[in-house]
C-alpha cells in the first residue's frame, strides 16, 4: 500500500526554537495532506490542510504565524512550529490522500515533539 | 454542528467478540473510516464503508447505516494484541475527516 513518512520521528527542543516536521508521499502524488496534533489520551485534532502551490486553510484556533506550514511539492509538506512552548509538546501527525482517490487516507508514523 | 460519538472504553475477554458503535451527525457524507490506534502510533486503517450494509475483512467487519447515522466495527476472535483505541472518522461534504473521541478497547486474558 501507500507509504506516508514523516521526519523526525521524536524530537526534544529547548523553548523558544522553531522545530520543522517533514511529512513525505513515497509512492504517489498528494496535492493536499493533513496536520494533525494529538495530545495524550485525545482524538486527532485537524490543526491544517496544506495545498501543494497555495496557502495552508488553518482550523479555527490554529495560529498560522506560529505553524507554518510550506507544500512545496506534489510529494512533500512541512510543518514548522516556530517559537516552541512547553504546551506545544504532543504528537504530530501528517495524513494524505492520493490525488486520485480523496476517500484514502495515508498516515504518516507521527513526529512526538517534546519541548523542555 | 458536526458531531461523532463512539464509547469512551470498553473492555471484553480473549477470544469473545466485541462491537464499538459509532453515530455521526455531519454536514455531507462521503464515506466512514475506521481506524485503529495503538499507543505512541498513528492509527492504521481498518475499514472503509460508503453504502449501506456489512463489510467483512478476516476478523473485523463494519456495518454502516445511512440513514441513521450508525456504524459499528465487528471484532472477532479476539486477540490481546487488539488492545487499542479504535476511532470512527466520517469523511464529510469537503473530504476532510471529522473524527470521534475513540474507543479504548481493553482485553483481558
Amino acid at each position: 500500500g501507500a507509504v506516508v513518512s514523516q521526519h523526525p520521528s521524536w524530537v526534544i527542543c529547548k523553548s523558544g526554537t522553531s522545530v520543522k516536521i517533514e511529512c513525505r508521499s513515497l509512492d504517489f502524488q498528494a496535492t493536499t495532506m493533513f496536520w494533525y496534533r494529538q495530545f495524550p489520551k485525545q482524538s486527532l485534532m485537524l490543526m491544517a490542510t496544506s495545498n501543494e502551490g497555495s496557502k495552508a486553510t488553518y482550523e479555527q484556533g490554529v495560529e498560522k504565524d506560529k505553524f507554518l506550514i510550506n507544500h512545496a511539492s506534489l510529494t512533500l509538506s512541512t510543518l514548522t512550529v516556530t517559537s516552541a512552548h512547553p504546551e506545544d509538546s504532543s504528537f504530530y501527525i501528517c495524513s494524505a490522500p492520493p490525488s486520485s482517490d480523496y476517500n484514502e487516507q495515508f498516515f504518516g508514523p507521527g513526529t512526538r515533539l517534546t519541548v523542555l | 454542528g458536526q458531531n461523532i460519538d463512539q464509547p469512551t472504553e470498553m473492555t471484553a475477554t480473549e477470544g469473545a467478540i466485541v462491537q464499538i458503535n459509532c453515530t455521526y451527525q455531519t454536514s455531507g457524507f462521503n464515506g466512514l473510516f475506521w481506524y485503529q490506534q495503538h499507543a505512541g502510533e498513528a492509527p492504521t486503517f481498518l475499514s472503509y464503508n460508503v453504502l449501506d450494509g456489512l463489510e467483512e475483512k478476516g476478523r473485523f467487519s463494519s456495518f454502516l447505516s445511512r440513514s441513521k447515522g450508525y456504524s459499528y466495527l465487528l471484532l472477532k476472535e479476539l486477540q490481546m494484541k487488539d488492545s487499542a483505541s479504535y476511532l470512527c472518522a466520517v469523511s464529510d461534504s469537503n473530504y476532510q475527516l471529522i473524527w470521534g473521541a475513540g474507543t479504548k478497547l481493553i482485553i483481558k486474558p
